[in-house]
């Protein structure tokens, strides 16, 4: 299976910092990567699809960038609303892998 | 809009079974690809398994392989997993969701919709 590693597993930052989350993948997956954000008590949502498509309704501040092993979500200026966990996901090949996650809390 | 309603979930002793039901509604839930995906307590988010549109195939994680089904049925707008020989580490919550693009290798891909998911606890 493919290992999806997400770094770094938590960080803090203030509103209106620009906010950096790599996922490496353990082989190439072309742009076959998802990024997720969760919060506390909720279903995840779809935010980047393909590394670099922005899902509808997702605010413009969120990127996603990359092809192959090496993936990034950007977030351009952070808001209250974002302070989350974030996944990302493979779906290359199955098994689909998820990263382990990125808590960005408040600093 | 398009919803996933999970049900069926409780506690459960170890190696004993459950059945995980999720209803669709809002979409034409039989031109898309289904998935099942967990998170136990405090965890982040596993794959679990998904289902073609029409049922033909199935892919599971290795570890759930040969312990759990899914499964659908598009007359009741319904998908389905079934959870045999429970482990502790089976405790998670287990939510449905659906994608919106299928290419020539993943079904079902870029989860737009989930459900808000249904808790499993394994325990003695």
């Amino acid at each position: 299976a493919i290992q999806m590693t997400q770094s770094p597993s938590s960080l803090s930052a203030s509103v209106g910092d620009r906010v950096t989350i790599t996922c490496r993948a353990s082989q190439g997956i072309r742009n076959n990567l998802d990024w997720f954000q969760q919060k506390p008590g909720k279903a995840p949502k779809l935010l980047i699809y393909a590394a670099s498509s922005l899902q509808s309704g997702v605010p413009s501040r969120f990127s996603g960038s990359g092809s192959g092993t090496d993936f990034t979500l950007t977030i351009s200026s952070l808001q209250p609303e974002d302070f989350a966990s974030y996944y990302c996901l493979q779906d290359y090949n199955y098994p689909w892998t998820f990263g382990q996650g990125t808590k960005v809390e408040i600093k | 809009q398009a919803q996933l309603v999970e049900s069926g979930g409780g506690v459960v002793q170890p190696g004993r079974s459950l059945r995980l039901s999720c209803a669709a509604s809002a979409f034409s839930f039989s031109n898309y690809g289904m998935h099942w995906v967990r998170q136990a307590p405090g965890k982040g988010l596993e794959w679990v398994a998904v289902i073609s549109y029409d049922g033909s195939d199935k892919y599971y994680a290795d570890s759930v392989k040969g312990r759990f089904t899914i499964s659908r049925d598009n007359s009741k707008n319904t998908l389905y997993l079934q959870l045999n020989s429970l482990r502790p580490e089976d405790t998670a919550v287990y939510y449905c969701a659906k994608g919106f693009f299928d290419d020539s290798t993943s079904y079902g891909k870029h989860f737009d919709c989930w459900g808000q998911g249904t808790l499993v606890t394994v325990s003695s």
